[in-house]
């Protein structure tokens, strides 16, 4: 069982908007930031936005990231079949003292 | 090039102990905290430990608390995780993996794990 509560699937059709919820509590998400992660296929973790909504270098602005009270967001724009992957959020936990992870979310384009 | 390479997996028994080692290039280690991350076959990711820059802060997971001891070389650009007590349950893909700030909580809510290694796999099995 996560700390942190994802859907386990989504979907979307090229060109729509999806959008991956990350539902924690007032000791992670309500108390820091959020970050989000991809990984494709056979592949590592990629960092996709940090601070709730921040993009490292790189990565397109049709991902983008909220957060509001003890919950977050990833919405993806524009959709494209190369965003099909799983999807995970993560942030700092004050009373594990130490990172958690989402259980992801696996985005399939159809 | 920015670069993580982990080794050190393998196959063992339960209740033996693996060393993992991840050798660091293209960036200054000691600026950053660092990570351990798996991921189990067919699982999602789990954050295992992390270390600050100086060593002076490390957190583990509950799950490998008291079996598990994370430590780094400034000086030749490595981070190692002890792995004692394993247990068929520690089986998975383990992956090194850079933080862009130099402590592991983050700063003002600054943190994120921006390079992963390719992992190096542990199988414990009895």
């Amino acid at each position: 069982q996560s700390v942190l509560t994802q859907p386990p699937s989504a979907s979307g059709t090229p060109g729509q908007r999806v959008t991956i919820s990350c539902s924690g509590s007032s000791s992670n998400i309500g108390s820091t930031t959020v970050n989000w992660y991809q990984q494709l296929p056979g592949t590592a973790p990629k960092l996709l936005i940090f601070s709730n909504l921040q993009r490292p270098s790189g990565v397109p602005d049709r991902f983008s990231g909220s957060k509001s009270g003890t919950s977050a967001s990833l919405v993806i724009s524009g959709l494209q079949p190369e965003d099909e992957a799983d999807y995970y959020c993560a942030a700092w936990d004050d009373s594990l003292n130490g990172r958690v992870f989402g259980g992801g979310t696996k985005l399939t384009v159809l | 090039e920015v670069q993580l390479v982990e080794s050190g997996g393998g196959m063992v028994q339960p209740g033996r102990s693996l060393r993992l080692s991840c050798a660091a290039s293209g960036f200054s280690f000691e600026d950053y905290a660092m990570h351990w991350v798996r991921q189990a076959p067919g699982k999602g990711l789990e954050w295992v430990s992390g270390i600050n820059w100086n060593s002076g802060s490390i957190g583990y997971a509950d799950s490998v608390t008291g079996r598990f001891t994370i430590s780094r070389d400034n000086a030749k650009n490595s981070l190692f995780l002890q792995m004692n007590s394993l247990r068929i349950d520690d089986t998975a893909l383990y992956y090194c993996v850079k933080d862009i700030h130099v402590e592991i909580r983050g700063d003002m809510g600054y943190y994120g794990m921006d390079v992963w290694g390719q992992g190096t796999t542990v199988t414990v099995f009895s």
